[in-house]
């Protein structure tokens, strides 16, 4: 069964501190890996996706990295602000598959 | 979104009474998705329909149904609803024009829907 996996549950860090959240993932055939924000009461948006041949990519302040051996992927957040304050969701497609799989994501609050 | 509109926002209802929740889309897109979302955990599909004529079970169909209207609306119903079927509804839809393998969807605002 395809899963993936986030870590932490939740993170509470300062303004203007960085952080760095995981994802694992155990779907196959892999086709690629979104990062999704989604604020309180909205529905998310993609902020990255990752193919098999990418291993970083960023947007803004927003570091997305892939290792396709380990599959594993992480998002880096750069000189937090109380605006990234937000359920950042891990969700990866797998090869001819147009449905997602997606993780429970990991609640991040930032505190001026 | 809002290109992504869902109908009502929030409903409170008892246990037993059909509802109907709506979903519209001016993206022009041809692929559209029923999810529910519960505290601590992640989107689960509940039904999908990659064109007017096609719908698909997801993986939490049970209690559940659907129609596809037109190409822009797809709404979905409890026949009887229950109190686990408390949660938040999220609508999606997705371009099969594009790269469709990337597959990025869109997320309408939510529908809260609170069963008594």
């Amino acid at each position: 069964k395809n899963q993936v996996e986030q870590s932490p549950q939740s993170l509470i860090i300062l303004e203007g501190k960085n952080c760095t959240l995981q994802c694992n993932y155990t779907v196959s055939p892999f086709s690629n890996l979104r990062w999704y924000k989604q604020d309180t009461g909205r529905g998310p948006v993609s902020l990255t996706i990752m193919t098999f041949s990418e291993n970083t990519k960023s947007n803004g302040r927003y570091t997305a990295t892939l290792d396709a051996d380990t599959k594993q992927s992480s998002l880096h957040i750069t000189a937090s602000q109380l605006s990234d304050s937000a359920s950042y969701i891990c969700v990866v497609t797998s090869g001819g598959s147009y449905i997602p799989t997606f993780g429970r994501g990991t609640s991040l609050i930032v505190h001026p | 979104d809002a290109d992504v509109t869902q109908t009502p926002r929030n409903r409170i209802t008892k246990t037993g009474k059909r509802i109907m929740l709506e979903c519209s889309q001016t993206k022009g897109h041809d692929r559209m998705y029923w999810y529910r979302q519960d505290p601590g955990l992640g989107l689960q599909l509940i039904y999908y329909s990659f064109d007017v004529k096609d719908i698909n079970k997801g993986e939490i169909s049970d209690g559940y149904s659907v129609s596809r209207q037109a190409q822009a609306k797809f709404s979905l119903s409890l026949e009887s609803a229950i109190p686990n079927q408390t949660a938040l509804y999220f609508c999606a839809t997705s371009d099969s024009s594009s790269d469709s393998e990337w597959n990025e969807q869109f997320f309408g605002p939510g529908t809260r829907l609170t069963v008594l």
